[in-house]
Parts: C-alpha cells; sequence; structure tokens
C-alpha cells in the first residue's frame, strides 16, 4: 500500500526567509508530483518528476526526487506573500495506474 | 486549450439523497479520475475511468459509482447521501496511464 507522508503540515515563514518541505512515499514509485492549491480552490500542477536525481526549479521554488530514499523536497527560496498556500505531493500506486497518493499537505504562511 | 470542467460548482442535497456530478476533461484525455476532499481525511482517490472503462478503484462504498461516455466525459453518482460525504470532489483528465494529471475546480456538495 502505498503511503505518501509530508512534513511540516503547517510552515509559518517569514518573507525573505528559505524553507524546505519533505515528501516521503513508501513504495516504489519514480514519478512524483507537487501541487499547488489556494483556499476554496482546485490543484494547480507545480512539478512533474519524473526520475532519480530530478531536479526542476520555477521562481522561487525548487523541487528535486531522490528515488533510491524515496524522497522529494520542495524547496522555498526568499519566499513572498503570494507563495502562501497549501502544497500537495503525490506519486501514482503503480506504472499505468492512475490511482495516485496524495500527502496531507502542507499549509504555507508567509509573513511579512 | 480548454482545461477540465465540471459541473455544478456547488451543490445543496439532504441526507439520503442522491447527486450525479460531470466532468469533461480536457480535449485528447481519455483518462478521468475523481478525487474527494476533506478537511479530514485529504485527497483520496475514488476511481479512474478510461475508454469508458472503470480501470481503479479506491476505497469507496458502493454508494459511490461512475461512468464515462464514449466522447470522455465522466459522471459521478452518489447514491443515499451521508452528511460525511460533504467535500470538495476533484476530477482529473489525463492522456491514461503514467502521465500527468490535470484538476477540474471541483463540486463543492454539502450535505444537510
Amino acid at each position: 500500500e502505498l503511503k505518501v507522508e509530508q512534513n511540516p503540515l503547517f510552515l509559518s515563514m517569514q518573507e525573505g526567509k528559505n524553507y524546505t518541505i519533505y515528501c516521503n512515499y513508501s513504495t516504489t514509485s519514480d514519478r512524483l508530483y507537487w501541487y499547488r492549491q489556494d483556499p476554496g480552490k482546485s490543484l494547480e500542477s507545480l512539478f512533474v518528476l519524473l526520475s532519480n536525481g530530478a531536479v526542476k526549479q520555477e521562481g522561487r521554488l525548487m523541487a528535486s526526487l531522490d528515488t533510491k530514499a524515496r524522497l522529494s523536497t520542495l524547496h522555498i527560496t526568499a519566499a513572498v506573500h503570494d507563495l502562501s498556500a497549501t502544497y500537495f505531493c503525490a506519486a501514482h500506486r503503480g506504472y499505468n495506474n492512475n490511482d495516485m497518493r496524495f500527502g496531507a499537505g502542507t499549509r504555507l504562511t508567509v509573513k511579512p | 486549450k480548454a482545461g477540465v470542467t465540471q459541473t455544478p460548482r456547488y451543490l445543496i442535497k439532504t441526507r439520503g439523497q442522491q447527486v450525479t456530478l460531470s466532468c469533461s476533461p480536457i480535449s485528447g484525455h481519455r483518462s478521468v479520475s475523481w478525487y474527494q476532499q476533506t478537511p479530514g481525511q485529504g485527497l483520496q482517490f475514488l476511481f479512474e475511468y478510461f475508454s469508458e472503462t472503470q480501470r481503479n478503484k479506491g476505497n469507496f462504498p458502493g454508494r459511490f459509482s461512475g461512468r464515462q461516455f464514449s466522447n470522455s466525459r465522466s459522471e459521478m453518482n452518489v447514491s443515499t447521501l451521508e452528511l460525511g460525504d460533504s467535500a470538495l470532489y476533484l476530477c482529473a483528465s489525463s492522456f491514461g496511464g503514467y502521465n500527468e494529471q490535470f484538476f477540474g475546480p471541483g463540486t463543492r456538495l454539502t450535505v444537510l
């Protein structure tokens, strides 16, 4: 059974600071997704990590994947208020399987 | 190109009633997955349809059912509604298999 665990679940940051969200998953899954959700809204795709060692960056966010450690990270650089949202990581339960399992989400609040 | 659309966006029902939610995928996508999001349980996979066939199913009771039409549009039905069915229901479409899913805006169901 695939389990996806995120930590921390809540993160309050000052603007300009850096922080990392961690995502561990319990079985082999070589594809990892990060989504952003604003309150009352749907999920917005941020990153798709397709292989071991993959690193992707978009603005102040950078995501990486270590399939051997079954760990993905989402690093936030010099946070700004607009990054306040809930961030989810998700993994497929298996190849050719659209049953995705999501972490519980990290609610990020960036304070001025 | 147009994104995933869901109708209705908001729905209020009473216990014991049934409800049908609709999802139109991105043009060309043949896979539609449904998820339930609640504050307590987070995002949970309901089922996936691909080419009119249910391919994967999550751990939900038989009151939750779905179908997919030849144009890839999908409907989800919940019968004998319970208070605990109040949630945001999200559908996501993809090309199928192991591909990135794109989420619709969701239908917020409230059961009174």
